[in-house]
């Protein structure tokens, strides 16, 4: 069955330093990945999808992918107390990409 | 201008009683989910639907059943709400040119007394 797990469960950072948050999945055969933030009593709203090994750039936010190691990793660049939120990673099913697989999410408090 | 809506916001429901809570989207996506979101599970897939007059279970969907009548509505019922149902209910759509990046709506905050 695969799975996904988020570290740390929680993060404080001071505003302007870098945010790194991590995921970790059972299975590498995965199609996708994509990281979503959830401010407090809102809905999740997507913040980077990644596909392939490498990099993947939307604006301020950086996702990772390494598939040999099963990890995706999401940084922040000079976080924001607006940033403060859940973020929470998920993957798409290995043979049914129209569903995912969620971690339980990292709470980040990004102090002025 | 809001993609993915979902009425009621908040609900209060008596344990044995129907509640329906309905989700309308606009992104003229195919699918559509119902999750649920409990502290200590994340979220949970319910319910999903590929297209109107579809519906298909989810990891979790005892105790619920769905509705597609369109390609914009999809809802979700509790014929028989239990305290344990209580939690924040999430709808989001999702589909071409990749059905996994889903679009969600605000959520819907349901306590069963």
């Amino acid at each position: 069955q695969q799975k996904v797990q988020q570290s740390p469960e929680s993060l404080t950072v001071s505003e302007g330093a870098m945010a790194s948050l991590n995921c970790t999945f059972s299975d590498g055969t995965s199609d996708n990945f994509r990281w979503y933030r959830q401010h407090s009593g809102k809905g999740l709203e997507v913040l980077v999808s990644i596909f392939s090994d490498g990099e993947k750039e939307e604006g301020r936010f950086t996702a990772h992918l390494n598939r040999a190691s099963l990890h995706v990793s999401l940084h922040i660049r000079e976080p924001q107390p607006s940033d403060s939120a859940v973020y929470l990673c998920a993957m798409s099913r290995v043979g049914d990409n129209s569903k995912l697989i969620w971690g339980l999410g990292t709470s980040l408090v990004v102090n002025p | 201008e809001a993609a993915v809506t979902q009425s009621p916001r908040n609900k209060v429901a008596v344990t044995g009683g129907k509640v329906t809570l309905s989700c309308n989207q606009t992104n003229n996506h195919n699918n559509m989910y119902w999750y649920r979101q409990d502290t200590g599970h994340g979220l949970r897939l319910i319910h999903y639907s590929y297209g109107a007059g579809s519906t298909e279970k989810g990891d979790i969907p005892d105790g619920y059943k769905a509705s597609r009548p369109s390609q914009e509505n999809f809802s979700l019922i509790l014929e028989l709400a239990t305290p344990s149902q209580t939690s924040v209910y999430f709808c989001a759509s999702g589909g071409t040119p990749n059905y996994a990046e889903q679009f969600f709506g605000p959520g819907t905050r349901l306590t069963v007394l």
